[in-house]
């Protein structure tokens, strides 16, 4: 079955320093969804990609969709505290009834030090 | 604003009960999503339902059932709980290909 693969597992950082989350396709991607836990919460959709090459900014969040739709990226340029918490990659399953559900990838638990 | 609530945040059942856990959201969606999260296991789906009375497998649908009586409503059951079942239960709710709105979390901690 579809598989998405996160990396990394874990990232500690000094406050404005910047992150990068990787998210790995086995299959090619209709679209691609990213989420924000925080410590304690529950996922939080931030953005859907949807075409080949996409890149969309939010504030000091950059995410980029790759050409073949099968890779995704999440940049955050100068880290804040707030920014602390689980990033969730997560792409669609194939056709048919699985046209809604998620294949989640493991996410990346980031820390960062004040 | 999406809300999508669950009937409690903690709970403490004994091996073998039968434990209900129940999902409601307001913005007539019509996926609804059981997750179940553990550390360093990311989020799985358990089961998902894509209309009222319909459902489907997901990933670990083992020991467990769900109940879609409602478009609203979506219901996980553990017919005998275990202790291998103690975990953070998520629901969620979308529109096809949409975003999943997730609920507050239940802590389920079977004895």
């Amino acid at each position: 079955g579809q598989q998405v693969m996160q990396i990394p597992q874990y990232q500690h950082v000094q406050e404005g320093e910047d992150f990068t989350t990787y998210c790995n396709s086995s299959t090619t991607l209709s679209n691609i969804q990213w989420y924000k836990q925080r410590p304690g919460g529950h996922p939080v959709f931030l953005i859907q990609l949807v075409k080949s090459g996409e890149v969309k900014k939010q504030k000091r969040l950059t995410f980029q969709f790759g050409e073949a739709k099968k890779n995704s990226s999440l940049h955050i340029t100068a880290t804040q505290t707030t920014d602390v918490g689980t990033y969730f990659c997560a792409g669609p399953g194939a056709g048919g009834t699985s046209y809604g559900k998620l294949t989640f990838g493991q996410g990346t638990i980031l820390t960062v030090h004040p | 604003d999406v809300k999508v609530t669950q009937s409690s945040r903690y709970l403490v059942k004994r091996t073998g009960e039968k434990v209900f856990l129940e999902c409601v959201q307001d913005m007539d969606h019509e996926n609804m999503f059981w997750y179940r999260q553990d550390p360093g296991l990311g989020l799985r789906l358990i089961y998902f339902s894509y209309d009222v009375k319909m459902k489907e497998k997901g990933d670990i649908p083992e020991g467990y059932s769900v109940s879609r009586e409602k478009k609203e409503r979506f219901s996980l059951i553990l017919e005998s709980a275990s202790t291998n079942q103690t975990s953070m239960y998520l629901c969620a709710s979308s529109m096809p290909l949409g975003a999943q709105y997730f609920g507050p979390g239940t802590r389920l901690l079977v004895l």
